[in-house]
């Protein structure tokens, strides 16, 4: 059964600082992987997704994120940390054959002045 | 276009009570989704429709959880009896069809509070 780890349940950086947040996926066949942004007391929203085609997806708000099949990875990166940045991120994971999204157990980045 | 929209936004019951949520997914969007997502967890899939059908509802707790989607639009999810362990934020979804490369479109929740 396919399954997404993050690792790190909390992620503190300052603003102006790169923003890494790491999601690794088992899975036998290559997924389709999805970052979703959850601010307090509201929904999620996606921010990027990666189907098929180039393995550097650029998303939302100067978001990235990059398959690397060989690593089952699909780490979210941004440059220079905003403070408006501060939320829960979840990396999420799909397969063909159930059309079921997966979550993983998300990241709360926390952005220090 | 409007997002999902979810109603209540808040609702405190005591256990063993009854409570029901309601959802209207974008319009045109034929899949509707139900997930439950516990304080510090991912959301977790309850429920999935396909216009007015049940795709997958295998992780429903089907003793106690039922959800209906009347004539493909609208959608409700009910809890009876509530138990101390059902404290969670319930997020409703939509997408135009299942397929993998759509994307869900989340509701801002209803948070329920079980005393």
């Amino acid at each position: 059964a396919q399954s997404v780890t993050q690792l790190g349940s909390h992620v503190s950086v300052s603003e102006g600082a790169l923003v890494l947040l790491r999601c690794n996926y088992s899975s036998s066949v290559p997924p389709y992987l999805f970052w979703y942004v959850q601010y307090p007391n509201q929904g999620l929203q996606l921010l990027l997704k990666y189907t098929t085609g180039a393995t550097l997806v650029k998303g939302i708000n100067g978001f990235e994120a990059e398959f690397k099949k060989s690593e089952t990875s699909f780490h979210l990166t941004k440059p220079s940390a905003h403070m408006s940045d501060a939320a829960e991120y979840f990396c999420a994971v799909k397969m063909d054959s159930s059309y079921k999204l997966i979550f993983g157990s998300g990241t709360r980045l926390l952005v220090r002045p | 276009e409007a997002g999902v929209a979810q109603s209540p936004r808040y609702k405190i019951i005591e256990k063993r009570q009854s409570v029901a949520f309601w959802c209207n997914p974008i319009s045109g969007h034929a899949t509707l989704y139900w997930y439950q997502q516990i304080l510090g967890q991912g959301p977790k899939l309850l429920i999935q429709f396909q216009n007015n059908g049940v795709v997958d509802d295998s992780q429903l707790p089907k003793d106690r959880f039922s959800a209906e989607r009347l004539k493909g639009v609208d959608s409700t999810l009910k809890i009876q009896p509530a138990k101390l362990e059902d404290s969670a934020v319930y997020l409703c979804a939509s997408s135009l069809d299942p397929g993998s490369n759509q994307p869900q479109h989340f509701g801002d929740g209803t948070r329920l509070s079980i005393l």
